[in-house]
């Protein structure tokens, strides 16, 4: 079935620093999500981008939706504590309401 | 505060055994999705419903699982017999009929199967 291919796997940085995390595929999606995760949670939806090259601003989020539309991209600025938690992408093909998940990316941001 | 409930928060049983994972939809929500969460799988689509009828459950083994929605309020997941291989965290989430993606997720019931 159809993979996605999200890196780094894991990330350690100091509060206040910038992280950048990504998702690409082989295959064309029409819709990328971002969800995060915390322990003993379910995820909870970050942003959604349904056009290609669309950019979408959630407080210190920022989400891509690649030009090529096998790709995503998530960047938080000025990390905080609470962001730890892990970080997965998800993405629907066509007209498919099935959403297809990244394996996740685990953030640890140290105080 | 409209949230996806999902019951038992954890369970553990014999394999052998029958169990069954219920979930409350968020209030007006059409469509109802089951998942399921392992470290090596990550997260997997079981079976999904839109208006209380079962769209795809391709994604479920049809020996020993299956997934109803008795009403609007309530959808189930059943396993019998339950196999340790089905420890994993079930997550139900709920969603409208559009951007229908943005699905809403339960904190998930984690089973255990010894």
């Amino acid at each position: 079935g159809q993979q996605l291919n999200q890196s780094p796997q894991s990330m350690f940085i100091q509060e206040g620093e910038d992280v950048s995390m990504n998702c690409t595929s082989s295959s064309i999606f029409n819709t990328w999500l971002w969800y995060k995760q915390e322990p003993g949670e379910g995820p909870v939806l970050l942003i959604a981008l349904y056009k290609a090259g669309e950019l979408t601003s959630n407080g210190r989020l920022t989400a891509q939706f690649g030009i090529t539309r096998k790709d995503s991209f998530l960047n938080i600025s000025a990390s905080i504590p609470s962001d730890v938690g892990i970080y997965f992408c998800a993405g629907a093909q066509g007209g498919s309401e099935k959403l297809v998940f990244g394996k996740g990316m685990k953030l640890t941001v140290n105080p | 505060d409209a949230r996806v409930t999902q019951t038992p928060r954890h369970k553990v049983t014999e394999m052998g055994q029958e169990v069954t994972m219920r979930c409350q939809p968020i209030l007006g929500h059409n469509t109802v999705f089951w998942y399921r969460q392992t470290m090596m799988q990550g997260l997997e689509l079981l079976a999904y419903f839109r208006n209380r009828a079962p769209l795809d459950d391709s994604g479920m083994p049809k020996d020993r699982f299956s997934a109803e929605m008795p009403d609007a309020t309530l959808a189930t997941l059943k396993i019998q017999p339950s196999e340790p291989r089905d420890s994993a965290v079930y997550f139900c989430a709920s969603g409208s009929t559009a951007p229908i993606t943005e699905a809403f997720f339960g904190q998930g019931t984690r089973l255990t199967v010894v």
